[in-house]
């Protein structure tokens, strides 16, 4: 099975900063990673598909970048909005994996 | 509007079975694969399983092979998942999901707990 390891699990930060999210894959998986946002009590919510492509309605201060083994998920400047737990699973083969999350919470 | 909505969760004991049901609406159900995700309380999220649009060829996590099955009827554009044997780990809330690898949209959730 593929393992993702995000890091950090856990982040502090400031409306306004630039964050990295970083998605690292057990062994080369191109492209296929997506990255999914989820607020307290809610479904989860796609934000990228196919490691860069941001799904219709996504803000574009979000991005993602990578191939093979690592990826990431940028945010270029944090809104109120964006606190969150944010994923990445991995779509190359099944099973289906997860990252362990990364929450981010404001400073 | 893609739509899916969930049903059948509840309290059952160990060893005990549900099954669980997903209505969607909002999209052509019978070529659009399908699959459950699960989120134990305060945990990450655990893919469970997947099933193409035609309902031929299914995909399931290894805790739960052999005990869940999954399959859809396309004439009622319902999703169902079999849960079988269940034990305390399988406590979660349980997702219906549009897509076979990367879920577009997710219904709201339905809270499985197994306790004795």
């Amino acid at each position: 099975d593929i393992q993702l390891t995000q890091s950090p699990s856990f982040l502090s930060a400031s409306i306004g900063d630039r964050v990295t999210i970083t998605c690292r894959a057990s062994q080369g998986i191109n492209n296929f990673l997506a990255w999914y946002q989820q607020k307290p009590g809610k479904a989860p919510k796609l934000l990228i598909n196919a490691a860069s492509t941001l799904q219709s309605g996504v803000p574009s201060r979000f991005s993602g970048s990578g191939s093979g083994t690592e990826f990431t998920l940028t945010i270029s400047s944090l809104q109120p909005e964006d606190f969150a737990t944010y994923y990445c699973q991995q779509l190359n083969s099944y099973p289906l994996t997860f990252g362990g999350g990364t929450k981010v919470e404001i400073k | 509007e893609v739509q899916l909505l969930e049903s059948g969760g509840g309290l059952v004991q160990p060893g005990g079975s549900l099954r669980l049901s997903c209505a969607a609406s909002g999209f052509s159900f019978s070529s659009s694969a399908m699959s459950w995700v699960r989120q134990a309380p305060g945990k990450g999220l655990e893919w469970v399983s997947s099933i193409s649009g035609s309902g031929t060829s299914t995909y399931y996590a290894d805790p739960v092979k052999g005990r869940f099955t999954i399959s859809r009827d396309s004439s009622k554009n319902t999703l169902y998942v079999q849960l079988n044997s269940l034990r305390a780990g399988d406590t979660a809330v349980y997702y219906c999901t549009k897509g076979g690898t990367y879920s577009d949209s997710w219904g709201q959730g339905t809270l499985v707990t197994v306790s004795s």
